[in-house]
């Protein structure tokens, strides 16, 4: 079946442009997070959403920074007025609730991510 | 805080042979899950193996086995018959409770080159 999909794979933009990222996530993920990877580092949490509400967008690191998502489906991470520590890989992934109670857990599944140059 | 540690920025195996990656996590929850992610060069995020901290049984993915010590919160992959293909970053999660919903925190990754 489908999985992730993220797009674009690359993109380079010049320093004080807006992009766009987008994330498809699987059909019936009702979870979907956004991530940050800069070059050899670990994953830095964003936002998550649940549906379409967003109840924790801690990672946020400025308010440069937003996300929206629409029908419980696909998302949009914008970044406005874009500096060159933006630089990085954006990971998106959607995932499913397993388990039950205090044993729940969410399996996440990753799109491929999307390469964000700013020079 | 929840924190993870991966104390291996960087590993080396013969083909063929076993290698061992470390995790380490500190948690105050009794019931959680740790996960063990690859990430290869395409980028792509892929599961390796998931624990859930309520079973005493080490997880077992074909190749893949985790030793899992939940009282020294340790956290351990253990590939065996390395392949080519094994080469990657790998990431050990921790899975915990923020509101509703369970989230990840990431260690930074052990690199996995795998000689021939």
């Amino acid at each position: 079946g489908a999985g992730v999909s993220q797009s674009p794979s690359n993109k380079v933009t010049e320093k004080g442009k807006d992009v766009e990222l987008r994330c498809d996530p699987i059909s019936g993920h009702t979870a979907l997070y956004w991530y940050r990877q800069s070059l050899g580092q670990g994953l830095e949490f964003l936002i998550y959403f649940q549906g379409n509400s967003a109840p924790d967008k801690s990672g946020l690191p400025s308010d440069r920074f937003s996300a929206e998502r629409t029908g419980g489906s696909v998302s949009t991470l914008t970044i406005q007025r874009t500096q060159q520590e933006d630089s990085a890989v954006y990971l998106c992934a959607s995932s499913y609730r397993a388990g039950r109670g205090l044993r729940m857990y969410n399996e996440q599944f990753f799109g491929p991510g999307t390469r964000l140059t700013v020079l | 805080a929840q924190t993870v540690t991966q104390s291996q920025p960087e590993m080396s195996v013969q083909e063929a042979e076993t290698v061992t990656l470390s995790c380490t996590y500190d948690t105050s929850e009794s019931d959680y899950y740790l996960f063990w992610y690859k990430q290869p060069p395409s980028r792509q995020m892929i599961l390796v193996i998931r624990q859930e901290a309520y079973k005493q049984q080490n997880a077992t993915e074909n190749r893949f086995s985790v030793n899992f010590q939940k009282a020294a919160k340790s956290f351990s992959l253990k590939i065996s018959d390395s392949q080519l293909g094994d080469a990657a970053m790998y990431f050990c999660a921790y899975s915990r409770w923020a509101g509703n919903n369970r989230k990840l925190i990431w260690g930074l990754g052990t690199s996995l080159a795998v000689n021939p």
